[in-house]
């Protein structure tokens, strides 16, 4: 059975910063990973989605990479902003389209 | 597309009532899954359909719980009766047709409160 964990739960810095989200997951065959966003109250939004075959996705100031060998994959966010505070949750892909979801990394950015 | 729409966004009951949630998925979409969260357990799967077929319920944590898609604009997830620790937030997500680049793509979610 997949195990997906994040670290860290919880993380809080000053506007600007760069910073890297950590995600572990156990069973190292799977098809894709995504990376959603949740804010409080609402549903989750995909912001990455990467390839069991691809190394790195891009989208604006958001980078994920993945390694699949060693069943890890980081979500780098640069030059922060407040409108980033989020929960971000990783979640592999295995058969039949089924995810399984870490418990998140709860981000608050401060102005 | 309006989203994956789910209703109600709130139900508040109590223990030993039914409770009825309901979840359009986008149009078009083949896949439908109803998702559970708390703060202890995180996000879990309940169940999934493809085509409107049942095909994985391993995640339906008791007899109380049941899911329904009768066509492929609509499901429901039952749960009778209903217990406090069934209190959690409940979602319901779509994707097109499982290909690996498919993102699912979430309700807003119903939160559950059993006194």
């Amino acid at each position: 059975k997949q195990e997906v964990t994040q670290i860290p739960a919880a993380l809080s810095v000053p506007e600007g910063e760069n910073l890297v989200l950590n995600c572990s997951f156990t069973d190292s065959a799977i098809y894709n990973l995504q990376w959603f966003r949740q804010d409080p109250g609402k549903g989750l939004t995909s912001l990455l989605l990467i390839q069991s075959s691809q190394r790195e996705q891009t989208s604006g100031r958001l980078n994920a990479s993945l390694d699949k060998s060693s069943g890890r994959s980081t979500l780098y966010i640069a030059a922060s902003q407040p409108g980033d505070s989020a929960t971000y949750l990783c979640a592999p892909r295995g058969g039949y389209s089924t995810l399984t979801f870490g418990k998140g990394t709860m981000l608050l950015v401060s102005p | 597309d309006a989203g994956v729409i789910q209703s109600p966004r709130h139900e508040v009951t109590e223990m030993g009532q039914e409770v009825t949630l309901r979840c359009k998925p986008i149009s078009g979409h083949d896949y439908l899954f109803w998702y559970r969260q708390t703060m202890m357990r995180g996000l879990e799967l309940l169940i999934y359909f493809n085509n409107n077929v049942p095909i994985d319920d391993s995640g339906m944590p008791e007899d109380r719980f049941s899911a329904k898609m009768p066509n492929a604009s609509f499901s429901t997830l039952k749960i009778q009766p209903s217990e406090p620790r069934d209190s959690a937030v409940y979602f319901c997500a779509s994707t097109p047709a499982g290909g690996t680049t498919d993102t699912q793509y979430f309700g807003p979610g119903t939160r559950l409160t059993v006194l």
